[in-house]
């Protein structure tokens, strides 16, 4: 069975830093693109970041390029995301999503999503 | 960036009429889009991909159309279980982008 499980969130004041973990299990997790994807309190989705398999392509929404690191190691199974210089609307729940499924010669789209950890960015 | 028109904002249907949900992309995303469920205090849950394929495991009542810049997702008949929040993504361009939503709400 397909588990992704974050953890790592939690009350950080403005300016401050945090690192997010995604566990992975139940699958090849080296074979797989991952992303984080976040949820504002009553608000929508945004996407966040994603990573390809080996590390080689990575890429960051303009809301956190520079100040957000995603990363991977392929032997723990496990995705990060460091992030630094916090703000209060990097407040949300943050989601790991993988890119797991797709029509021939199409995009890849997340298929399973983790249950979410909370960062709260407030002084 | 795409941006993602969903509507309605709000829609009020009872259990076993027909939803109709739209989403409207700002520029041609060809078939390359998604849809999203989500419940209060889950993560989403992938319903449609590339426009008009189920995931697994989605019951057929689930449905997508579309191409270009306008997307259908349709539910046949409502299920107490289906009233919820749906998002709509695109993949064709970065950023990934994804809709506002439209809330699904039992009448």
């Amino acid at each position: 069975e397909v588990q992704l499980v974050e953890s790592g969130g939690g009350l950080v004041k403005p300016g401050g830093s945090l690192r997010l973990s995604c566990a992975a299990s139940g699958f090849t997790f080296s074979s797989y693109s991952m992303n984080w994807v976040r949820q504002a309190p009553g608000k929508g989705l945004e996407w966040v970041s994603s990573i390809s398999s080996s590390s080689s392509y990575i890429y960051y929404a303009d809301s956190v390029k520079g100040r957000f690191t995603i990363s991977r190691d392929n032997a723990k199974n496990s995705l990060y995301l460091q992030m630094n210089s916090l703000r209060a609307e990097d407040t949300a729940v943050y989601y790991c999503a993988r890119e797991g499924v797709r029509f021939s010669g199409s995009p890849y789209y997340f298929d399973y999503w983790g249950q979410g950890t909370l960062v709260t960015v407030s002084s | 960036e795409i941006v993602l028109t969903q509507s309605p904002a709000t829609l009020s249907l009872s259990p076993g009429e027909r939803a109709t949900l739209s989403c409207r992309a700002s520029q041609s995303v060809s078939s390359y889009l998604a849809w999203y469920q989500q419940k209060p205090g889950q993560a989403p849950r992938l319903l449609i991909y590339d426009a008009s394929n189920r995931a697994t495991g989605i019951p057929a009542r689930f449905s997508g159309s579309g191409s270009g810049t306008d997307f259908t997702l349709t539910i046949s008949s409502l299920e107490p279980e289906d009233f919820a929040v749906y998002y709509c993504q695109q993949r064709s361009n970065r950023p990934d982008t994804f809709g506002q939503g439209t809330k699904l709400e039992i009448k």
